[in-house]
Parts: structure tokens; C-alpha cells; sequence
């Protein structure tokens, strides 16, 4: 596709249920980015990947989060026993360079309401 | 911790009318970004600042770069009703960079 493709753009769960979020990059961008958008606040950086490694996943909340990627392209954001605080925008980003300055294309992102 | 303070938080103002936002922080950064994002979707890049004291200008929007890089403003010229959206600025630290600090963005209102 054009652009970068988040599924599903909805989802609304029972607390300690396991959710999975799923990005899809654009075609031959090598880093991926997950960002977390809750109502009033920033974005919150959770976790980079440059092709499948992940070399900082510091910016998880909890063991609960969880995220990888796959033949350098499709990523999946799991959370495990959601909890209310755990309902925001799950935003995707990809870019065709690492490092500095690279410009960040974003996805629409995954709405995710946790009841 | 870096932060990135954004005010104002919320913005209403007319067609026509210009304003500013700024974007302050108490640290350097090696570069800043501006985005805006429109309900339901993701942030889109509007411009990337590198040089202190840098003025870039893309239409009625002009930015600019503090000479510290520490702050960053975005002034837009008779406003339009298609400027309403969220604008965050994005500081990008030379020493992590792969991952950028956003603000909390101001939230724009250009009424008719």
C-alpha cells in the first residue's frame, strides 16, 4: 500500500483480556516505530526496530507489553491482561532510514478501549 | 527525562487571523520536528529544523529554531479553516537518534 497500514483501526476489550496490534510499514522501510497517544498527553515512544531487532524496548510500559517483527516488515504489539489504563491510540510509524532526522510516516492508528 | 512544553494547549481563533505556538524545552536538541495530526488519523511531518536560528518557511507557515535549540516556534499567517488540527512539535536528541520526544501538542481551532 501507499502508506502504512494499521489493524484494526477499533478495538474494544474486557480488562484482563490479551489484545494484538498489527502494523503493516511502507514497502522497504527499514525502521518501525510504536508510539503510545492517550487523551491530553504526547506521544509516548514505546519500542524501535531496525529490521526484526528491537534495540531498545525501554520505552514499554510493562512485561505485559510485548512487540515484534517480522521478515523486516509486518509488526505486532501485544498486550497481555489489558487494563484500563491501557486504553489509548496505539500509533505505528516507518521510515526508509535509521538513525537522525529520518522522516516518520504514521499510520491512523489502533484505537483501543479497555473496559 | 527531556521535556517539550508546548503552549498554548488549546488555540480558537478566526479565519484569517495569524497566530503562534511555541515549543520549549530545557534541553538541546539536534533537531526539531513539527507534525500535525487531524482526528482519527496519524501525525504528518510539516517540517524538520536542524541549524539554531533556522527560519523555514512552507506557504503562511513559518518555523523556526531557537539559536540554543532548545525552543522552536510555529507562526502561521491568516489562518485558514484546513489549519484546525493538533500541532506537536518532536525534538530528536543527537545522543538517542532513533527516538523523538514529543510535546503535547496545541490543539487548533480556525473557525469560519
Amino acid at each position: 500500500g501507499a502508506g502504512v497500514s494499521q489493524s484494526p483501526s477499533n478495538k474494544v476489550t474486557e480488562k484482563g483480556k490479551d489484545v494484538e496490534l498489527r502494523c503493516d510499514p511502507i514497502s522497504g522501510h527499514t525502521a518501525l516505530y510504536w508510539y503510545r497517544q492517550s487523551l491530553g498527553q504526547g506521544l509516548e515512544f514505546l519500542i524501535y526496530f531496525q529490521g526484526n531487532s528491537a534495540p531498545d524496548k525501554s520505552g514499554l510500559p510493562s512485561d505485559r507489553f510485548s512487540a515484534e517483527r517480522t521478515g523486516g516488515s509486518v509488526s505486532t504489539l501485544t498486550i497481555q491482561r489489558t487494563q484500563q489504563e491501557d486504553s489509548a491510540v496505539y500509533l505505528c510509524a516507518s521510515s526508509p532510514r535509521t538513525g537522525g532526522r529520518g522522516k516518520l510516516f504514521f499510520g491512523s492508528g489502533t484505537q483501543l478501549s479497555v473496559l | 527525562t527531556q521535556l517539550l512544553e508546548q503552549s498554548p494547549q488549546f488555540l480558537s481563533i478566526q479565519e484569517g487571523e495569524n497566530l503562534t505556538v511555541y515549543c520549549n524545552s530545557s534541553s538541546v536538541f539536534s533537531s526539531l520536528q513539527w507534525y500535525r495530526q487531524e482526528p482519527g488519523e496519524g501525525p504528518v511531518l510539516l517540517v524538520t529544523v536542524v541549524t539554531g536560528g533556522e527560519v523555514k518557511k512552507l506557504k503562511r507557515l513559518t518555523f523556526q529554531f531557537g539559536d540554543a535549540r532548545k525552543d522552536s516556534s510555529l507562526h502561521i499567517t491568516a489562518a485558514q479553516t484546513g489549519d484546525t488540527g493538533l500541532y506537536l512539535c518532536a525534538g530528536e536528541n543527537g545522543g538517542s537518534n532513533y527516538k523523538l520526544t514529543f510535546g503535547k501538542g496545541t490543539l487548533l481551532t480556525v473557525n469560519p
